[in-house]
């Protein structure tokens, strides 16, 4: 059964901070991976997919990257805002079957 | 790219009356959507997966008697969440996929309060 785990589970941060937020899956059999952000109260903002062939991918500020073979995936944020202030989950597509979310990281950037 | 559109955003209702949200696909079409439940600070839980034209599959546990889904179009699909209790109050989201291996898109949430 595939498991996600995150950590850290929380983070706090000053502004400018440029930060690594992790994820672990346990079945390396897995289709892609994508990194989500939830405001509270809110639906998921997808940010980045990558694929299972992939090593990684880049969005503007987010960078995230996959060892499929170790079972992580990381997603680097640059020069952190108050604005990136969010839970980000990282979640695991098993070819189809099913989708397992990680328990999220909440991330605090202070001004 | 896909969107997904979800009503009602949130919900009161008293307890044992029911409750529908909705869940459409905008600008694609799409066999599966599944459906998700989220309790305060905890990560998403998958309910079931909803298929167009026949039964959802629901994950151990969850009471297909209580949350009824259905996947009448290729566009829509609905879960209804019947005689609620304050216990069924929580945050219900839907995805769907517009190819396989493609990611998921999610709805905004519906968030219901059972009183």
């Amino acid at each position: 059964k595939q498991e996600v785990t995150q950590i850290p589970a929380a983070l706090s941060v000053p502004e400018g901070e440029n930060l690594v937020l992790n994820c672990s899956f346990t079945d390396s059999a897995i289709y892609n991976l994508q990194w989500f952000r939830q405001d509270p109260g809110k639906g998921l903002t997808s940010l980045l997919l990558i694929q299972s062939s992939q090593r990684e991918q880049t969005s503007g500020r987010l960078n995230a990257s996959l060892d499929k073979s170790s079972g992580r995936s990381t997603l680097y944020i640059a020069a952190s805002q108050p604005g990136d202030s969010a839970t980000y989950l990282c979640a695991v597509d098993n070819y189809g079957q099913n989708f397992v979310f990680g328990p999220g990281t909440r991330l605090s950037v202070l001004p | 790219g896909a969107v997904v559109s979800q009503h009602p955003s949130w919900v009161i209702c008293k307890s044992g009356t029911s409750v529908k949200i909705e869940c459409r696909s905008l600008d694609f079409q799409a066999t599966t959507m599944f459906w998700y439940r989220q309790f305060p600070k905890q990560s998403l839980m998958l309910m079931a997966t909803s298929n167009e034209g026949s039964k959802a599959t629901y994950e151990q546990g969850v009471e297909k008697d209580k949350f009824l889904i259905n996947h009448a179009s290729l566009t829509l699909s609905t879960l209804t969440v019947t005689s609620a209790h304050p216990e069924d109050s929580s945050f219900y989201i839907c995805s769907a996929s517009l190819r396989a291996g493609n990611g998921y898109t999610f709805g905004s949430g519906t968030r219901l309060t059972v009183v």
